[in-house]
């Protein structure tokens, strides 16, 4: 079974600071995906940021980008530049792709982390 | 293109009542999946259904939870004399097939059923 870890319940930054989120996850998949999710105050789960696992050069998206190691089976996103609109909830997620026509691409969210922005 | 849609976003219920979940996926997305929140967890997979099939349902409650996904309208998600322990944020996801994008899930706003 795969297990993903977000160990840091709470951070918090100030505005214009770059902060990094920790995620680990434990699979024996060589070929799986990985994502960053945010969900602000409103609820809604936002896609920030996904990594293939067969791709060596880290994702990035604007102000945001991964450090993905795949040997230590480490995915931390770095925030740069933070902003307030930034402060929310975020999910790492393991996906592994379906295999059997009776299976569908199967997610694992870690138990997120909490980050504020402070002005 | 409008994103995933979920209603009611809010849902009250008291213990023995039937709770209805509706979710319509992306304009041109065939596959949909339902997603259970407990408070202060991540989300947990419960269901994966294509048009007019139930695909993967291997974190679906045997009892009192059921989804579809007709052939016309919303993907729904029953959930039959709710429990106070039914109480969370349940997201529907949706994501397309046969594009370079099938492996990415994008999720609605979520329902926030309460049972009381």
């Amino acid at each position: 079974a795969q297990t993903v870890t977000q160990s840091q319940p709470e951070m918090s930054v100030q505005e214009a600071e770059t902060v990094t989120l920790s995620c680990t996850y434990d699979t024996s998949e060589n070929n799986y995906y990985l994502f960053w999710y945010k969900q602000p105050p409103s609820r809604q789960m936002i896609l920030v940021i996904r990594q293939e696992a067969y791709k060596q050069q880290n994702a990035t998206e604007n102000r945001f980008s991964v450090n993905f190691q795949k040997a230590a089976k480490s995915f931390s996103l770095k925030i740069s530049d933070s902003q307030l609109g930034d402060t929310a909830m975020y999910f790492c997620a393991f996906m592994k792709p379906s295999r059997a026509p009776n299976t569908g691409n199967q997610f694992y969210f870690g138990t997120g982390t909490s980050l504020t922005v402070i002005p | 293109n409008a994103g995933v849609m979920q209603n009611p976003r809010h849902l009250v219920r008291r213990r023995g009542q039937e709770a209805r979940l509706r979710c319509s996926p992306m304009k041109g997305h065939s596959h949909v999946y339902w997603y259970r929140q407990l408070p202060e967890e991540g989300l947990k997979f419960m269901v994966y259904l294509q048009k007019e099939n139930i695909i993967d349902e291997s974190g679906m409650p045997k009892e009192r939870f059921s989804a579809e996904f007709p052939k016309e309208g919303p993907s729904i998600l029953r959930i039959q004399q709710v429990v106070r322990g039914d109480s969370a944020a349940y997201f529907c996801a949706s994501s397309p097939w046969g594009t370079g994008d099938q492996e990415t899930q994008y999720f609605g706003p979520g329902t926030r059923l309460l049972v009381l």
